[in-house]
């Protein structure tokens, strides 16, 4: 069974401040790792993902995360966070491809 | 690209109502749907996963008779809960991919069950 772990259920951050938001999972497959993020009063949009190749993946919107294979973590960073970044963030796996595991979502709230 | 729709966004029913709810991709034929609830503060719980044609797969613990699932076709899925109760008030999801390596989300419906 594969499970996924945010530490983090909030992190409270000032505007033009970097930011990380971990995910930590386990599972006893390979698995493909998700990051979706949610804003107030909408479906959840995915973010970035990684599949295979390079474990460094970015998304349009200047958020990467990393796959660390023997940490076994996906962590979410941006070096410099927006007020429209505040949102859930949600990190999820998937074994197979065919479902997704949540993790507990982290809420990033950015101040000015 | 890769939107999906949901119908309605908010739906307050009586308790021992049935309601059904609307899942569709706009823009990409889905062979796979997916269907989750969010409880308050909480991450998602998929509930289902239905393929086009076939009867849907339940996750362990949820009733298949009272939240019944169909997809008729590749761009449409639906989810009928039966016979509402309070406890069913939620945030429904759905998904829907493609290929299977991703799956895009629906906006969400709001249930309340009075």
């Amino acid at each position: 069974a594969q499970s996924v772990t945010q530490l983090d259920s909030q992190v409270p951050v000032f505007e033009e401040a970097p930011v990380e938001l971990r995910c930590n999972y386990s599972s006893s497959v390979s698995v493909y790792l998700f990051w979706y993020v949610q804003y107030p009063n909408q479906g959840l949009q995915l973010l970035l993902k990684y599949l295979s190749g390079s474990t460094l993946v970015e998304s349009i919107n200047g958020f990467e995360a990393e796959f660390n294979k023997s940490q076994t973590s996906f962590h979410l960073r941006k070096p410099s966070v927006h007020i429209s970044d505040t949102a859930e963030y949600f990190c999820a796996v998937s074994p197979n491809t065919d479902k997704l595991i949540f993790g507990t979502g982290t809420r990033l709230q950015v101040f000015p | 690209g890769a939107v999906v729709s949901q119908h309605p966004s908010r739906v307050i029913c009586k308790s021992g109502t049935s309601v059904k709810i609307e899942c569709r991709s706009l823009d990409f034929q889905a062979t796979t749907m997916f269907w989750y609830r969010q409880f308050p503060k909480k991450s998602l719980m998929l509930m289902a996963t239905s393929n086009e044609g076939s009867k849907a797969t339940y996750e362990q613990g949820v009733e298949k008779d009272k939240f019944l699932i169909n997809h008729a076709s590749l761009t449409l899925s639906t989810l009928t809960v039966t016979s509402a109760h309070p406890e069913d008030s939620s945030f429904y999801i759905c998904s829907a991919s493609e290929f299977l390596d991703t799956q895009y989300f629906g906006p969400g419906t709001r249930l309340t069950v009075l």
